[in-house]
């Protein structure tokens, strides 16, 4: 089965600095990553995804990169404010016809930014 | 909410004891699914449901049972609680078909074995 590694598992910047979180796959067949931002006492919450017949994708502060070849993608966030902190998941899953859907995650990332 | 709902919201329940968490979804998606997320463990996946009737394993099933008589439904029993199923129990729900490919989450369940 598909097995997702994260790092950092955390990671503290000042407000205003960039963070990059890090995750690898295992099975080639995946073709869709998402990002999950989970607030303490949240759900996870679905805040940007990428397929892989795509490279980067960009929302706002927001971007994710994919590297299909080394199997690893990105998370990058610019210019983080203090509410960006929270724990960030990464994962990955085969979507398309008969698959299952089910996605599997990475152990997550604690972003602390520091005023 | 995202048209899902878990219950009860926090459970502390006794070692032995059978309990059971519910998930229901107002829409009528196929796939649902059951995570447990622990610290250093992220979300790992017990089980899943493609429709009605149709379930699977995932990473952890031991020690939990699952049934999906109703497409809405979608309970998780523990059979006989352990102090190692305390957790934070979410339950999600996927729509399957054209561009939308996110997973929502339910608010979760805080379960507490002593």
């Amino acid at each position: 089965g598909e097995n997702v590694e994260q790092h950092p598992s955390t990671l503290s910047v000042q407000e205003g600095d960039s963070a990059v979180i890090k995750c690898t796959y295992s099975d080639s067949a995946s073709n869709y990553f998402p990002w999950y931002k989970q607030e303490l006492g949240k759900r996870p919450q679905l805040i940007i995804d990428i397929r892989s017949n795509v490279g980067e994708k960009k929302d706002q502060r927001i971007a994710v990169t994919l590297n299909k070849t080394a199997k690893h993608f990105s998370l990058h966030i610019t210019e983080t404010q203090p509410e960006d902190s929270a724990v960030y998941f990464c994962a990955a899953t085969h979507n398309s016809g008969g698959s299952n859907y089910k996605l599997t995650f990475g152990k997550g990332t604690l972003l602390t930014v520091n005023p | 909410d995202a048209g899902i709902t878990q219950s009860p919201r926090y459970k502390i329940t006794e070692t032995g004891r059978q309990v059971t968490l519910m998930c229901h979804q107002t829409w009528s998606h196929s796939y649902m699914f059951w995570y447990r997320q622990d610290l250093g463990h992220g979300l790992r996946l017990i089980y899943y449901s493609a429709a009605a009737d149709i379930t699977d394993k995932g990473e952890v099933p031991d020690g939990y049972v699952v049934s999906r008589s109703k497409t809405e439904n979608f309970p998780l029993t523990l059979e006989s609680a352990t102090r190692s199923q305390t957790s934070v129990y979410f339950c999600a729900i996927k729509p399957t078909g054209g561009r939308n490919t996110e997973a929502f989450f339910g608010q979760g369940t805080r379960l507490t074995v002593v």
